[in-house]
């Protein structure tokens, strides 16, 4: 079953724009993941962000944390046609071996 | 390879007959995993292998479904008696040990369809 919940399901915004997307999940965690995926391709690794940082960055993205609310965030900054991609949390609620992964959010990127 | 290698990358079989599709890790990865991916939505976790060996099973959607892996590398999953149901993208994924704070590394998966 699945653990994170993003919100929203879909995001449509225009190129430069910033995108914001949230993962809430149900149980204490210790690390939480996002990945994005292309249109028929598998994910790729985006940022890990462990239960005890509360906000990480990598190049034009942020991933913040916040554990009393059992939620996550996704911004990506400035954002290009090539950001056109679903985006997936996953967290570690079960044990800490394996990932369970939300529904994603589907972002577009209008040029 | 550098990357996780799956195939095939599409099967399209008849109800009823059995089909085996193969995840090839990257070189080195302990852990290896199995989700099923359906028309748009998020990922179900099926089966994940530290090594050869499925310390949790319950994940597979039904007995018609097994997996195993051999020599620490390749992982076969394998549906029998395939239902239409079944239709969905199967993908795989490897990381260096089995670990939440390793990252996933995926392949691009196999679409199967069940006609």
């Amino acid at each position: 079953s699945q653990q994170g919940e993003e919100d929203p399901q879909a995001l449509s915004i225009q190129e430069g724009e910033n995108a914001t997307m949230n993962c809430s999940y149900k149980t204490s965690i210790n690390n939480l993941q996002w990945y994005r995926q292309n249109s028929g391709r598998g994910l790729v690794h985006l940022i890990l962000i462990r239960s005890n940082e509360r906000e990480k960055h990598s190049g034009r993205l942020r991933v913040t944390l916040d554990t009393s609310k059992k939620s996550s965030s996704l911004l990506i900054t400035a954002s290009r046609a090539a950001d056109t991609a679903s985006y997936f949390c996953a967290t570690d609620a079960y044990n800490n071996n394996d990932m369970r992964f939300g529904a994603g959010t589907r972002l577009t990127v209008k040029p | 390879g550098a990357g996780v290698s799956q195939s095939p990358s599409n099967k399209v079989t008849e109800k009823g007959k059995d089909v085996e599709l193969r995840c090839d890790p990257i070189s080195g990865h302990t852990a290896l995993y199995w989700y099923r991916q359906s028309l748009g939505q998020g990922l179900e976790f099926l089966i994940y292998f530290q090594g050869n060996s499925a310390p949790d099973k319950s994940g597979l959607p039904s007995d018609r479904f097994s997996a195993e892996r051999t020599g620490g590398s390749v992982s076969t999953l394998t549906i029998q008696r395939t239902q239409q149901e079944d239709s969905a993208v199967y993908l795989c994924a490897s990381s260096l040990v089995i670990n939440s704070n390793q990252p996933q590394h995926f392949g691009d998966g196999t679409r199967l369809s069940i006609l």
